[in-house]
């Protein structure tokens, strides 16, 4: 069975410094999709970034980008030049390519931006 | 285009009650999710739909819960009866499966406490 972890419950970032959040990931197929989602503080969860398993190349979203290493299988996310905005839940989310598309979330980072 | 919509946002009933749950999705959109998501943990997929058949369900507490997607558009989750575990958001997600960027769009949940 897949399996999201996230070992950072929390942490902490100066505004306008960069910090990696972390994530690994279990699975024996070769073909799959990873997320990071935002989920503000009573705001609705949305898509940060995702990285296609089959791409070689780290997916980039403006501040935000992956560093995803697949035969390791983790997946963590970089976010430069933090804004007091980006002060969120964090979670790191897994689905196959095909099939059923059911997504498996890991139990999410709380990001603190400190200004 | 409109976003997912929930409701109630709030809803408050003692144990051994009976409570439900509302889902539009994005129009259009063929698979819809419902999450439960506990404080402190990231979402558990309880059941999703393709269209008004169902895909998954096999986190979905059946002794308790139900849920239907009448006309493969809007969804209703049911609880019956409540016990104090059951105190979570429940979010409903929609997606348009089948594109190479296939996303999950969420709705804003809904908070449920079992007093």
């Amino acid at each position: 069975a897949q399996t999201v972890t996230q070992s950072q419950p929390e942490m902490s970032v100066q505004e306008a410094e960069t910090v990696t959040l972390s994530c690994t990931y279990d699975t024996s197929e070769s073909d799959y999709y990873l997320f990071w989602y935002k989920q503000p503080p009573s705001r609705q969860m949305i898509l940060v970034i995702r990285q296609e398993a089959y791409k070689q190349q780290n997916a980039t979203e403006n501040r935000f980008s992956v560093n995803f290493q697949k035969a390791a299988k983790s997946f963590s996310l970089k976010i430069s030049d933090s804004q007091l905005g980006d002060a969120a839940m964090y979670f790191c989310a897994y689905r196959l390519a095909s099939g059923t598309y059911k997504y498996i979330f890991g139990t999410g980072t709380r990001l603190k931006v400190l200004a | 285009e409109a976003g997912v919509a929930q409701s109630p946002r709030y809803k408050i009933i003692e144990k051994r009650q009976s409570v439900a749950f509302w889902c539009n999705p994005i129009s259009g959109h063929a698979t819809l999710y419902w999450y439960q998501q506990i404080l402190g943990q990231g979402p558990k997929l309880l059941i999703q739909f393709q269209n008004n058949g169902v895909v998954d369900d096999s986190q979905l507490p059946k002794d308790r819960f139900s849920a239907e997607r009448l006309k493969g558009v809007d969804s209703t989750l049911k609880i019956q009866p409540a016990k104090l575990e059951d105190s979570a958001v429940y979010l409903c997600a929609s997606s348009l499966p089948g594109q190479i960027q296939e996303t999950q769009y969420f709705g804003p949940g809904t908070r449920l406490l079992v007093l």
